[in-house]
């Protein structure tokens, strides 16, 4: 039973555009959620996290929106740039501590 | 410094042989954990120590053992592997168990 789900196993954006990456989650004890960049054969890079107590977090060009009720937290990269083509992984902890990773989601961006 | 360093980048080892990886973090983080990753699929954890203490075994079978010797090093010692234990080997750490990880580039294993 996945915990964390990323529906969307890839993406392909225009360069300059804005890019979404979706994620939904079951678990309502989840109190941390964080997006990780893995290029292939590295490992993962940590993004942005965003706590419960919050709705968005914004770090430059990446901003993460909660939505408790839906259980949902998308990512939003605004410029897309050709390096930000990469896997775009959503993971989710609660306080005994166990991140949870959804399924990734490879983002293509297009020049 | 703001690294978690893995050693060796690649490992091809016999199913016979015994081996081990090695992480190091100088960020004073006190939790540091190992997990597996195979192609197109979500790092798994394995194994998660806090303040050189193991915390967290994710039912891993025996032939992996893990070591923290001091807050700064963690190994992996591998034993009697199978092929299906060809993955990529992470390790990441953080400043305690509920903050954000930071990862290491991985060790590329291959069980001949």
């Amino acid at each position: 039973d996945q915990q964390v789900k990323q529906n969307s196993p890839s993406l392909s954006v225009q360069e300059g555009r804005i890019s979404i990456l979706n994620c939904d989650y079951t678990n309502s004890m989840f109190d941390y959620f964080l997006w990780y960049k893995k290029y292939p054969a590295e490992g993962p890079t940590f993004l942005i996290s965003i706590s419960s107590i919050k709705d968005k977090n914004e770090d430059g060009r990446f901003t993460v929106f909660l939505n408790k009720s839906a259980k949902h937290l998308s990512l939003h990269i605004v410029p897309s740039q050709p390096g930000d083509s990469a896997v775009y992984f959503c993971a989710a902890s609660d306080s005994n501590y166990q991140l949870i990773w959804g399924a990734g989601t490879k983002l293509i961006i297009k020049p | 410094d703001t690294e978690v360093t893995q050693t060796p980048k690649h490992l091809v080892m016999g199913m016979t042989n015994k081996k081990s990886l090695k992480c190091e973090q100088h960020m004073g983080h006190r939790a540091m954990y190992w997990y597996k990753q195979k192609a197109k699929k979500p790092p798994e954890l394995m194994f998660v120590y806090s303040y050189e203490k193991l915390s967290i075994n994710e039912s891993v079978p025996s032939r992996f053992s893990p070591e923290c010797p001091n807050s700064s090093l963690l190994n992996l010692h591998l034993h009697a592997l199978q092929p299906e234990d060809s993955a990529l080997y992470l390790c990441a750490s953080s400043r305690q168990t509920n903050t954000e990880a930071f990862f290491g580039q991985g060790t590329r294993l291959t069980v001949v």
